[in-house]
């Protein structure tokens, strides 16, 4: 078993639609967590960062920590063409490093 | 200000050579990490510099892989004799220090033939 899952899609929206992407893990000592979105042969930029259960808000992108589950979760309001691209969690801490553990990345498309 | 950069932004080798990637991250920023991106998968981490700390080469798949930092700034990650299943995106990132956001370059896409 991986110790971060993500579903690598392709999920594929109509633009305006709210967009849930997840992911999952097995490490109950991750301590921080991230999401990055990738465009086509770029590198990953960051979008999320947040280092406790809850929710953190940025714009249209909220971003939601269950520890207790180790669930976390991006959801995208109001979606943009412009918003197509993979979507990539990532997780770290628990240790004395600072190296992370991304999920496959989902691939999402917002059709105008 | 700068971001991270790479070079070279392509690679293109033949089996069995060896190769240098390199990457220079954002001033100031004292942690350095590398990650292998293959077709379809999510990161793999490699190896991270964190100062003048032993670098952690837990990731490292091979011993035909190897990284330097120089002066806590540059670093550069060297693949002896490419094979195959080296092609990938090799991507470098920089943080302020440990635990805080990782910035990423644009990557070096290394293909072996």
């Amino acid at each position: 078993q991986k110790e971060v899952e993500q579903d690598p899609g392709p999920l594929s929206v109509p633009e305006g639609a709210i967009v849930s992407l997840n992911c999952t893990y097995s490490n109950s000592a991750f301590q921080y967590f991230m999401w990055y979105r990738q465009y086509s042969r770029k590198g990953p930029e960051l979008l999320m960062y947040t280092y406790s259960s809850g929710n953190k808000e940025d714009g249209r992108f909220t971003a939601q920590v269950d520890k207790s589950s180790k669930y976390i979760s991006l959801f995208i309001r109001d979606s943009q063409p412009s918003d197509s691209a993979t979507y990539l969690c990532a997780m770290g801490g628990g240790g004395n490093t600072g190296k992370l553990i991304f999920g496959q990345g989902t691939t999402l498309q917002v059709k105008p | 200000g700068a971001g991270v950069s790479q070079s070279p932004s392509n690679k293109v080798t033949e089996k069995g050579k060896d190769v240098e990637l390199r990457c220079d991250p954002i001033s100031g920023h004292t942690a350095l990490y590398w990650y292998r991106q293959s077709l379809g998968q999510g990161l793999e981490f490699l190896i991270y510099f964190q100062g003048n700390s032993a670098p952690d080469k837990s990731g490292l798949p091979s011993d035909r892989f190897s990284a330097e930092r120089t002066g806590g700034s540059v670093s550069t990650l060297t693949i002896q004799r490419t094979q195959q299943e080296d092609s990938a995106v090799y991507l470098c990132a920089s943080s302020s220090k440990f635990y805080n956001e990782q910035f990423f370059g644009p990557g070096t896409r290394l293909t072996v033939l």
